[in-house]
């Protein structure tokens, strides 16, 4: 099945540091790819869509000068997250709509836990 | 996109049968009903996705109600590792997926 790779699995920083956080699709292209927070015990919240070649979509929010999206190439999607406080802590997951899939089926990343002291 | 609502949380004796439900009384015509499931501070996993007729797959079947106003994912044997949280969906194909709240799914012994 398709895979998709999120690199670091865990990051802790300090706060005021900026931690990016890459998205690749392995054996795949993908146009589109998501990016979603977890907060512990709740739901995956959508932050943004990402584009290939364009700018990211980012839902009611999610500040887009805060958590910046880069998708350049059709298998890599990267989040950085800016001047990161421990209110950021959290578990960022991705995920990759391959083009050639089946509709709806999206890949998920393994997510990322990010950590600010 | 239709909102699904879905017990907060179900227990299963290992190697019986786990039947989760969800309600999307307001699914319009194109939404497909997905299941994904979330195991302990892993990313989500696909498990089945269905419009109008029931659906089947190495993982689980998926009962869609004639009127299409809920569903059910159905774990023929359930083990200790499908403990998960499992997401019931209602969405156009092609759009990013929304995440409800979900079935925290507890297997035991």
């Amino acid at each position: 099945g398709a895979v998709v790779s999120q690199h670091p699995s865990w990051v802790i920083c300090k706060s005021g540091t900026s931690v990016k956080i890459e998205c690749r699709s392995l054996d795949f292209q993908a146009t589109t790819m998501f990016w979603y927070r977890q907060f512990p015990k709740q739901s995956l919240m959508l932050m943004a869509t990402s584009n290939e070649g364009s700018k990211a979509t980012y839902e009611q929010g999610v500040e887009k000068d805060k958590f910046l999206i880069n998708h350049a190439s059709l298998t890599l999607s990267t989040l950085t997250v800016t001047s990161a406080h421990p209110e950021d802590s959290s578990f960022y997951i991705c995920s990759a709509d391959r083009t050639s899939g089946k509709a709806g089926e999206l890949f998920f990343g393994e997510g990322s836990r990010l950590t600010v002291l | 996109d239709a909102k699904t609502t879905q017990p907060p949380s179900m227990d299963c004796a290992e190697g019986r049968a786990a039947n989760l439900p969800c309600n999307h009384s307001t699914i319009s015509g194109n939404e497909y009903v997905y299941w994904y499931r979330q195991i302990h501070s892993q990313g989500p996993q696909y498990i089945i996705h269905g419009l109008k007729n029931n659906e089947t797959n190495e993982m689980a079947s998926l009962i869609i109600t004639e009127d299409r106003k809920s569903s059910t994912l159905i774990l023929p044997h359930a083990t200790l590792r499908d403990t998960a949280v499992y997401y019931c969906i209602a969405q156009n194909a092609g759009n990013m997926l929304t995440f409800g709240g979900g079935t925290r799914l507890m297997v035991k012994p």
